[in-house]
């Protein structure tokens, strides 16, 4: 039981640049989220997802998109990176209302 | 939407000594306050939390407290431990749609040995 994982672990990408971040729960659970956490801000909801085929936008979506590929997968898009979506990228889910967190993303666009 | 503030940004106490740290949220419809824990390098891990309809909540050396009239809720460490040491984030959600939490600015909790 693995809980909530996320690859990769570490990205570094020149502005302009797209990618994907990838995140699955193997506890079945309905909610997963995608925050980011910068310095002396704490952690702030980009999307969330409350259950497979359904998403949403939380506080800071613009420059993201989202994809709820099935119950157990839900990825984050960059598709073109700026030097201000420098952050820790954290996936989490839950059934209810504890939220169970990935180990994170890091990542840097210069 | 909710506003979560959170004191001290940062807490040294020595070790045994007991830690609080306190958070107000602005949303009179949040319901549900958990606490994490934050070690270097990891992802967030919940230590406890506290519905509503609860005035406060025990977990051995830890403990939170709410007050809903006030619009704040507490984090208790008693007997703090080196292992303490980490960063804390408090939050609040009004457990609507996909229950979504709105998190405060985090505290950094250093126990000297």
């Amino acid at each position: 039981n693995a809980g909530v994982t996320q690859t990769p672990k570490f990205q570094v990408l020149k502005t302009g640049q797209s990618m994907t971040l990838q995140c699955a729960q193997d506890m079945n659970h309905n909610s997963m989220y995608w925050y980011r956490q910068d310095p002396g801000m704490g952690l702030r909801l980009i999307y969330y997802s409350a259950s497979e085929g359904t998403t949403d936008k939380g506080e800071v979506p613009n420059g993201y998109n989202v994809s709820r590929l099935n119950k157990r997968e839900f990825s984050l898009r960059l598709e073109s990176a700026a030097p201000s979506q420098t952050s820790v990228y954290f996936c989490a889910s839950s059934e209810l209302a504890e939220q169970y967190f990935g180990p994170g993303t890091r990542l840097t666009v210069t | 939407g909710e506003n979560v503030e959170q004191h001290p940004s940062t807490l040294s106490v020595q070790e045994g000594d007991s830690a609080v740290i306190k958070c107000t949220y602005s949303d009179s419809a949040s319901n549900y306050f958990p606490w994490y824990k934050q070690e270097l390098g990891k992802g967030p891990q919940l230590i406890i939390d506290i519905r509503s309809n609860v005035g406060e909540k025990k977990d051995q050396r830890i403990a939170v407290t709410l007050n809903k009239t006030a619009k704040h809720f507490s984090l208790h460490i008693t007997e703090t431990q080196p292992e303490d040491s980490a960063v804390y984030f408090c939050a609040a959600s009004p457990q609507t749609g996909a229950n979504n939490l709105f998190f405060g600015t985090g505290t950094r909790l250093t126990v000297i040995p």
